[in-house]
């Protein structure tokens, strides 16, 4: 069973740092790599896909990358604003199936 | 383009009573899947369809059943609910020959009392 953690739990950052995000998983089979934001009480918005065939994705301030052979993914946010305040959630498919889930990191952005 | 569509938001049962949720996938979407999250976890499987049919379980008793639609749409339906079974229940879906992003409903926030 694919086993995701998330490091660290919480985070808290004055607006205009760089910050980085961690998520760890068990089985290097993993097919894709997805991260999400989750606002209090709501879904899960897609930010970045890895696809099995890469090793980083970009989308304005964010940035991914993962690592199949030490089972490791970052995610990257540039120049942090209180508005990207929010629950991080990363997971991951063996192909085909069902996704797995880390508990997240909740930032908070301070202005 | 309309995205992920669950209904309803909020609702609130009592033990032992029946409940059903459901979900419209993403045009274009044919794969539809269900999670459980409860407060201050992630989102845990249930179950996937894929053409009408059940493709995978997670680790959820049969109290929990489910059912695709031609048009891809998709019921969670669970019975003899407890109090455990209070959380946020996430409808995703994507399409099954492409990238495989998931993408999520704003999901049906489900109080057992």
């Amino acid at each position: 069973k694919q086993e995701v953690t998330q490091i660290p739990a919480a985070l808290s950052v004055p607006e205009g740092e760089n910050l980085v995000l961690n998520c760890s998983f068990t089985d290097s089979a993993i097919y894709n790599l997805q991260w999400f934001r989750q606002d209090p009480g709501k879904g899960l918005t897609s930010l970045l896909l890895i696809q099995s065939s890469q090793r980083e994705q970009t989308s304005g301030r964010l940035n991914a990358s993962l690592d199949k052979s030490s089972g490791r993914s970052t995610l990257y946010i540039a120049a942090s604003q209180p508005g990207d305040s929010a629950t991080y959630l990363c997971a991951g498919p063996r192909a085909g199936n069902q996704f797995y889930f880390g508990t997240g990191t909740s930032l908070t952005v301070i202005p | 383009d309309a995205g992920v569509t669950q209904s309803p938001t909020h609702l609130i049962k009592t033990r032992g009573q029946q409940v059903t949720l459901r979900c419209s996938p993403k045009s274009g979407h044919d794969t539809v899947s269900w999670y459980q999250q409860a407060l201050g976890q992630g989102p845990q499987f249930i179950f996937q369809y894929y053409e009408e049919e059940e493709r995978q379980r997670g680790n959820f008793p049969d109290r929990f059943s489910g059912h695709q639609f031609p048009n891809y749409s998709s019921e969670l339906n669970v019975n003899a609910l407890l109090l455990g079974d209070s959380a946020l229940y996430l409808c995703a879906s994507r399409r099954t020959r492409a990238t495989g992003e998931l993408f999520f409903g704003e999901g049906s926030r489900l109080t057992v009392l």
